[in-house]
């Protein structure tokens, strides 16, 4: 099975970074994802990470490191539409998506 | 980028009756699909996974003859959730994936009250 721990909620001022941790432990790894939901909406994809390393996206980046079973997710110069909720994902070899409880970024002006 | 479409976005039924979800990859050809359900305030949880043609795998604690899936043809999967009860009331979002793809594409959900 899949255990994924994120923090529940964080706070963050508007043009500010946050930082968004996740940690694992599976027992299949085929990638791992970020996606961001808004309330009442599906999630919309946002990062890839299946190598060690960060993968920078503009204002979003996101680093994995296999070994640790942990990866983050960097927000940078946070704007208020970026209030939403972040949820980690862990794909196994079937391609089936796992995901955290998800972290509700709230972004104050 | 590719699309998929969820019909309806929202239905109210009432207790016992069957509703039908339908998920559509409009612009590519979906090899497997996923069905989630989603209560407030909680994340993602995979209900099952369809291939086209061939029976859905269904995750642990949900029951296949509860919630009916069909992936009759490559960009199109059905849910049925059948004699509803207020219980079921949950957010329904499924995905497709390609066959030579990474990412799953999201629908944009279905929200499902049983009164």
């Amino acid at each position: 099975g899949q255990n994924i721990d994120q923090p529940t909620e964080m706070t963050a001022t508007e043009g500010a970074i946050v930082q968004i941790n996740c940690t694992y432990q599976t027992s299949g790894f085929n990638g791992l994802f970020w996606y961001q939901q808004h309330a009442g909406e599906a999630p919309t994809f946002l990062s890839y990470n299946v190598l060690d390393g960060l993968e920078e996206k503009g204002r979003f980046s996101s680093f994995l490191s296999r070994s640790k079973g942990y990866s983050y997710l960097l927000l940078k110069e946070l704007q208020m539409k970026d209030s939403a909720s972040y949820l980690c994902a862990v794909r196994d070899g079937d391609y089936k998506l796992s995901f955290g409880a998800g972290t509700t970024v709230t972004v104050r002006a | 980028g590719a699309v998929v479409s969820q019909h309806p976005s929202w239905v109210i039924c009432k207790s016992g009756t069957s509703v039908k979800i339908e998920c559509r990859s409009l612009d590519f050809q979906a090899t497997t699909m996923f069905w989630y359900r989603q209560f407030p305030k909680q994340s993602l949880m995979l209900m099952a996974t369809s291939n086209e043609g061939s029976k859905a795998t269904y995750e642990q604690g949900v029951e296949k003859d509860k919630f009916l899936i069909n992936h009759a043809s490559l960009t199109l999967s059905t849910l049925t959730v059948t004699s509803a009860h207020p219980e079921d009331s949950s957010f329904y979002i499924c995905s497709a994936r390609e066959l030579a793809g990474y990412e799953q594409y999201f629908g944009p959900g279905t929200r499902l009250t049983v009164t």
